[in-house]
């Protein structure tokens, strides 16, 4: 039992570039998060889903997107990077319903450059 | 949307003593409040939470208490060890029906010394 992974840990991009971050659950939940983690910012919601097929933007959703094809995988997609992007991206997982753990990845640490 | 405060966002304590965390929140639909911990390049681990029925939950050397009235909820750490050392993150969450939306604090940098 893996919990949450994310692919890849670390990446460089070029402003401009594309990227798509992977995060895998085998722990069968309902909903996906990503967030992003700043120095003095604590984690912000990116984009959600409640299940699969279903996205919705959370708190600071510009500049990225999302996929849920499936109900174990949430993608996160960088269409331009630009340098303000640069940040620890963390997905997270949880059962359906009120007042459910969250459960995190190991993190993405993305630079733009 | 909800806002939820974090202090201090540092906190230096000498190994035994004590250390209070505190979060204030500005949606009084918000109905649970999770803590996460989160060690030095690790991943957020959810170390104690509380829902809004109840006033204070504790394990072993954690506690939380919750004042909904006033909308804020504190972390109290006893006989901090220094593997208590991290940072630590408040969150409050909103059931919207359909998702529980969490907000997070700042953060609060413990450091415990010897």
């Amino acid at each position: 039992n893996a919990g949450v992974t994310q692919t890849p840990k670390f990446r460089v991009l070029k402003t401009g570039q594309s990227m798509t971050l992977l995060c895998a659950q085998d722990m069968n939940h309902e909903y996906m998060y990503w967030y992003r983690q700043d120095p003095g910012m604590g984690l912000r919601l990116i984009h959600y889903s409640v299940g699969e097929g279903t996205t919705a933007k959370g708190e600071v959703p510009d500049g990225y997107n999302v996929s849920r094809l499936k109900k174990q995988n949430f993608l996160l997609g960088l269409e331009s990077a630009a340098p303000s992007q640069t940040s620890v991206y963390f997905c997270a997982s949880s059962k359906q319903g009120e007042s459910t753990e969250a459960f995190f990845g190991q993190g993405t640490r993305l630079t733009v450059v | 949307g909800e806002n939820v405060e974090q202090h201090p966002s540092t906190l230096s304590v000498q190994e035994g003593d004590s250390a209070v965390i505190k979060c204030t929140y500005s949606d009084s639909a918000s109905n649970y409040f999770p803590w996460y911990k989160q060690e030095l390049g690790k991943r957020p681990q959810l170390i104690i939470d509380i829902r809004s029925n109840v006033g204070e939950k504790k394990d072993q050397r954690i506690a939380v208490t919750l004042n909904k009235t006033a909308k804020h909820f504190s972390l109290h750490i006893t006989e901090t060890q220094p593997e208590d050392s991290a940072v630590y993150f408040c969150a409050a969450s909103i059931w919207t029906g359909t998702a529980s939306k969490l907000t997070f604090g700042t953060g609060t940098r413990l450091q415990v010394t010897l």
